[in-house]
């Protein structure tokens, strides 16, 4: 199975910051990952598909690299609206997500 | 529009049994993969199992093998979960989500429905 560790899994941050958030797969992953971003009660909304493309809708604020084991969801200049949790998702065998990130207000 | 409408939670008693029922609108159903998520209570995600469009290819997560069955009808635009043998570690809300084509990300979610195994 494939393991995937996000990193950190609080984050602090204020209204204006570049934010990274790093996923790491337990084997290469190739450029089958998904970045999502969870509000509280709220289904997960899909921000970056296969590693680095954006979702129709999604700010271009967000943005997603890597290959292979290590992958990086940047946001470029944190807004309100951003504050929730963020996960990583592989899928290159079966799936697995990461156990998610929390950006939170400084 | 896509729009995906879980329905079936409540709580069952562990050993006991559910049927989960996802309903699809706004795309052409039986062109997707389908797939359901769930999510512990203040826990992260966790794939369970998907389901390609002609409902040829089945996958699940290890802690469900054996014991969920994931179906669809395409005929209905539905999806389903069967889930047998509960465990209290099945407490979650389940989500249905459509695959984004072929590809195993998700692009659409449902608003997810409860499932609480407890005597």
């Amino acid at each position: 199975d494939i393991q995937m560790t996000q990193s950190p899994s609080t984050l602090s941050a204020s209204v204006g910051d570049r934010v990274t958030i790093t996923c790491r797969a337990s084997q290469s992953i190739s450029v089958w990952l998904a970045w999502y971003q969870q509000k509280p009660g709220k289904a997960p909304k899909l921000l970056i598909y296969k590693a680095s493309s954006l979702e129709s809708g999604v700010p271009s604020r967000f943005t997603g690299s890597g290959s292979g084991t290590e992958f990086t969801l940047t946001i470029s200049s944190l807004q309100p609206d951003d504050f929730a949790t963020y996960y990583c998702q592989q899928y290159n065998s079966y799936s697995t997500f990461g156990q998610g990130t929390k950006v939170e207000i400084k | 529009e896509v729009q995906l409408v879980e329905s079936g939670g409540g709580l069952v008693q562990p050993g006991g049994s559910l049927r989960l029922s996802c309903a699809a609108s706004g795309f052409t159903f039986s062109t997707y993969w389908m797939t359901w998520v769930r999510q512990a209570p203040g826990k992260g995600l966790e794939w369970v199992a998907n389901v390609k469009g002609d409902g040829s290819e089945k996958y699940y997560v290890d802690s469900v093998k054996g014991r969920f069955t994931i179906s669809r009808d395409n005929a209905k635009n539905s999806l389903y979960l069967q889930m047998n043998s509960l465990r209290a570690e099945d407490t979650a809300v389940y989500y249905c989500a459509k695959n984004y084509g072929d590809y195993w990300s998700l692009q659409h979610w449902g608003q997810g429905t409860l499932v609480t195994v407890s005597s």
